[in-house]
């Protein structure tokens, strides 16, 4: 399995800026995803980040709001653009293992 | 398009008293179906990944089981440690690895 860690953990940000997550992988993969859990709910996948090309965005999720780098097989980046409330959750990014997707430990956005 | 449904959505147990969790699916083919183990602010731990109508996986005290149709997690004698969000998942032949997550079924174990 992999493993997966995600910075920051948590952050509380205003209304109008951005963060940045970044999510490192201890092996080279080819697949790697980024999830949206609003609270109470379950995981809403935002894209496929590809490496070398633009990311697969799901629908309902755009590259202005929630652009992402995949520089090379272990990193990616998830921005968070011009926030509000409702963007308040947990982000996860995952990766395709032999037999399954295996999962960050996440972070943890409140938005004011 | 493929759909995931699962219930109930909150179990509360007596430790000791076993009980099953559902997971039904609808997907054009099935290349997988997964269970998840999620604690409060944490991220998905994986347990199982089942591949055809009729396996079966144990792991200490769970143990899932898939049809044509669902899946069930079964909790024998379930302890407080067990306490934790179970979250289904499928796996379609044409989806590209895209994972489609059911919306979970909180479980609480009481000594």
């Amino acid at each position: 399995s992999a493993v997966i860690s995600q910075k920051p953990s948590r952050d509380i940000c205003q209304r109008g800026t951005s963060l940045t997550i970044q999510c490192q992988v201890d092996s080279q993969v080819t697949m790697m995803f980024w999830y949206r859990q609003q609270p109470g709910q379950s995981l809403t996948l935002i894209a496929t980040a590809n490496q070398g090309s633009e990311a697969t965005y799901e629908s309902g999720f755009v590259i202005d709001k929630f652009p992402i780098s995949r520089p090379n097989l272990t990193f990616s980046t998830l921005t968070v653009s011009n926030m509000s409330p409702e963007d308040s959750s947990i982000y996860l990014c995952s990766v395709m293992g032999e037999e399954t997707q295996y999962f960050g430990p996440g972070t943890r956005l409140l938005v004011l | 398009e493929d759909q995931v449904t699962q219930s109930p959505e909150a179990l509360r147990l007596q430790e000791g008293e076993s009980s099953s969790l559902n997971c039904s699916y609808t997907v054009s083919g099935l290349r997988g179906l997964f269970w998840y183990r999620q604690d409060p602010g944490k991220g998905p731990e994986f347990l199982f990944t089942l591949y055809s109508a009729g396996e079966e996986k144990e792991k200490e005290r769970l143990k899932a089981t898939l049809t044509k149709k669902e899946s069930f997690l079964h909790i024998t004698a379930p302890k407080p440690e067990d306490s934790a969000t179970y979250l289904c998942a499928v796996l379609s032949t044409d989806s590209w690895g895209k994972f489609q997550f059911g919306a979970g079924t909180q479980v609480v174990v009481t000594p």
